[in-house]
């Protein structure tokens, strides 16, 4: 089955305890990215990667690290969590950019930093 | 840049009722848009997807959505809804041939018996 997985689903940390929040997609993906959820701001794009080793920032990037050593994982990385960053996380890949750009999503993770 | 709208944060439904979620869009050049929905405790799926060609796209289980370039709009409907309709739904653009999808605040929708 097609799909995109994450680990924790759910999380309870405390402040500056470094964590990550693992992502892995087996749909051959080259296109992965983390988002954010908060209620009444929709989705926020934390980081992306078009590829193996190439990744960049989205719109709200700071607190958080991102890598991509294989092309089917894409763990985010909290080094120093704050209560500011209590959210649900979503994980996604994507299909080629001329194939429709449709993007498939993983379960969540709801962490909360205490 | 893009920007997306959606007009209502929370719409109430009764079952066989119809529906209609507002999402309104902001960008200078042609743009692929979606609806993507999100039910109780799960990620998002798609819904449907506006690329090229009909104005009007449909889903599988009774959703329809209009492109109106004129008025930047992708407005979603369903002529009856089911309790099962029951989650939140979101617009989303993209430029073609880009990754970058921009999401809308969502809204809420609750279908009462």
């Amino acid at each position: 089955e097609a799909q995109v997985t994450q680990n924790p689903r759910y999380l309870i940390t405390v402040t500056g305890k470094k964590l990550t929040v693992t992502c892995s997609q087996n749909m051959n993906h080259e296109y992965m990215s983390w988002y954010r959820q908060d209620p009444g701001l929709g989705l926020r794009q934390i980081y992306y990667s078009m590829n193996v080793e190439v990744t960049d920032k989205g719109d709200v990037p700071e607190g958080y690290k991102v890598s991509r050593k294989e092309k089917r994982n894409f763990p985010l990385i909290l080094e120093s969590p704050s209560p500011n960053q209590t959210s649900l996380y979503f994980c996604a890949s994507s299909l080629p950019a001329g194939q429709g750009n449709e993007q498939f999503f993983g379960p969540g993770t709801r962490l909360t930093v205490l | 840049a893009q920007s997306v709208t959606q007009l209502d944060s929370q719409v109430p439904v009764f079952e066989e009722a119809p529906v209609e979620l507002r999402c309104n869009y902001s960008s200078s050049v042609s743009v692929y848009l979606f609806w993507y929905v999100q039910y109780p405790n799960q990620g998002l799926q798609l819904l449907l997807k506006y690329l090229s060609g009909s104005t009007l796209v449909e889903s599988i289980n009774g959703f329809e959505a209009e492109f109106n370039k004129s008025q930047t709009s992708f407005h979603l409907r369903k002529p009856s809804v089911h309790i099962s309709d029951t989650a939140e739904y979101f617009c989303a653009v993209s430029l073609p041939n880009d990754y970058k999808l921009s999401f809308g605040a969502g809204t809420t929708v609750t279908v009462r018996a």
